[in-house]
């Protein structure tokens, strides 16, 4: 079956710091595909990375990196030099091959202090 | 392009009420999904359609809920009657090409109390 856990609920940081935001999935199938979005406080979804199976290299986007490894089947997304502006709920999800139906985590509700 | 476009933004309902949400995804998306929001449940997938058929509809929660794409343009998702339990944020979301392999663009939600 498939699951994502996202066990950080809630993180709270001061501006300027670097935090990072686990998510470990459950899947059976050998391709699937991983995404984080950000939920901001006004309540849309927002689409930030997607990653195949296959391709296990770091990625990074300005102050957003993202390491997956297989081996611990975690997808863990950092963000560094926090802002007040990255405060939101942010998502992991998890789609198999067979479907394109995403598997969401609860979340994990980050908020960045000045 | 306006993104997906969600209306109402909020309805608040009597029980036993019809509801009616609708939704106009990206122009030329070819992949349509609904998702609810909950404190106890998350974000759950409700149904989802490619080329305006209906794909997967196991997250339907019971037969009160239905779910239509009538064209490329538009879906509605009908709950028929409501109760307070289906008070939520309803999300719908469009991709282009398969949503696993492509990122899904969500509307700003509606956000449904049924009192």
């Amino acid at each position: 079956a498939q699951k994502v856990t996202q066990a950080q609920t809630e993180i709270s940081v001061v501006e300027k710091e670097d935090v990072t935001l686990d998510c470990v999935y459950e899947t059976r199938d050998t391709t699937y595909y991983l995404f984080w979005y950000k939920q901001p406080p006004s309540g849309e979804l927002v689409f930030l990375i997607r990653r195949n199976s296959f391709d296990e290299q770091n990625e990074i986007s300005g102050r957003y990196s993202w390491n997956f490894q297989k081996s611990t089947s975690s997808f863990n997304f950092t963000i560094t030099a926090s802002q007040v502006v990255d405060s939101a709920v942010y998502f992991c999800a998890l789609s198999e091959d067979n479907t394109d139906k995403l598997i969401f985590g609860t979340g994990t509700r980050l908020q960045v202090f000045p | 392009d306006a993104g997906v476009i969600q209306s109402p933004r909020h309805e608040v309902t009597e029980m036993g009420q019809e509801v009616t949400l609708r939704c106009k995804p990206i122009s030329g998306h070819d992949y349509l999904f609904w998702y609810r929001q909950t404190m106890m449940r998350g974000l759950e997938l409700l149904i989802y359609f490619n080329n305006n058929v209906p794909i997967d509809d196991s997250g339907m929660p019971e037969d009160r809920f239905s779910a239509k794409m009538p064209n490329a343009s538009f879906s509605t998702l009908k709950i028929q009657p409501s109760e307070p339990r289906d008070s939520a944020v309803y999300f719908c979301a469009s991709s282009l090409g398969q949503g696993r392999r492509t990122e899904a663009f969500f509307g700003q939600g509606t956000r449904l109390t049924v009192v």
